[in-house]
């Protein structure tokens, strides 16, 4: 199975703190990707690391890939209570289909 | 800004009807996708489509399951004969060329 696996299953911190979110893959992939999934709506993609590529940054956001390890890491950093959502990676073989891990559920209180 | 809807929000269906849900995804994507999700677990996918005929499906998509674009716009599921266990949030995504999903706020299917 080529399926992600996040940890940890649950993070819950205080606003201004950082959040890092692991996730594991077995198969060989071209990209890995992360959403975001507020409770009950659809997911909305964060980011994109392609094979080739270590590390990415988005604002508050920082993506590293070890294709070596097979596992990629999130990190949000300063987070807010806005940022309490569930977080997935997502791995691609040829952009055809992602597949989805079990989620990281982040709990920021104010 | 563009983007995938999804009709029903919620679909309440006796176990063995017929449901389909529909989709409209983003006009100028070439890929269409339906994944759903128990309640509480993983995004599992179903279905890829491409070039009006499926590219690639999951062992859950099975002969219960079919898709369609019928008129260049829409993108349905249909589920022929519900199942207690379809009950699930079904997701419509769509993409251009690129690995960036955009993905609809989701169906929720309630069978009873």
């Amino acid at each position: 199975s080529q399926q992600g696996e996040e940890d940890p299953q649950a993070l819950s911190i205080q606003e201004g703190e950082n959040a890092t979110m692991n996730c594991s893959y077995k198969t060989s992939i071209n990209n890995l990707q992360w959403y975001r999934q507020n409770s009950g709506r659809g997911l909305v993609h964060l980011i994109l690391i392609r094979s080739n590529e270590r590390e990415k940054h988005s604002g508050r956001l920082r993506v590293t890939l070890d294709t070596s390890k097979k596992s990629s890491s999130l990190l949000i950093t300063a987070s807010r209570a806005a940022d309490t959502a569930s977080y997935f990676c997502a791995t691609g073989v040829n952009f055809q289909k992602l597949v989805f891990g079990t989620g990281t559920r982040l709990l920021v209180s104010p | 800004e563009p983007e995938v809807t999804q009709t029903p929000s919620h679909q309440v269906t006796q176990m063995g009807q017929e449901v389909i849900l529909r989709c409209v995804p983003i006009s100028n994507h070439l890929y269409f996708y339906w994944y759903r999700q128990i309640l509480g677990q993983k995004v599992e996918f179903l279905v890829s489509f491409y070039n009006n005929e499926i590219s690639e499906k999951s062992e859950i998509f099975d002969d219960q399951f079919s898709v369609e674009r019928p008129d260049g716009s829409n993108f349905t599921l249909k589920i022929r004969s519900t199942k207690l266990e379809d009950s699930a949030m079904y997701f419509c995504a769509s993409k251009q060329d690129t690995g960036e999903l955009f993905f609809g706020e989701g169906s929720r299917l309630t069978v009873l």
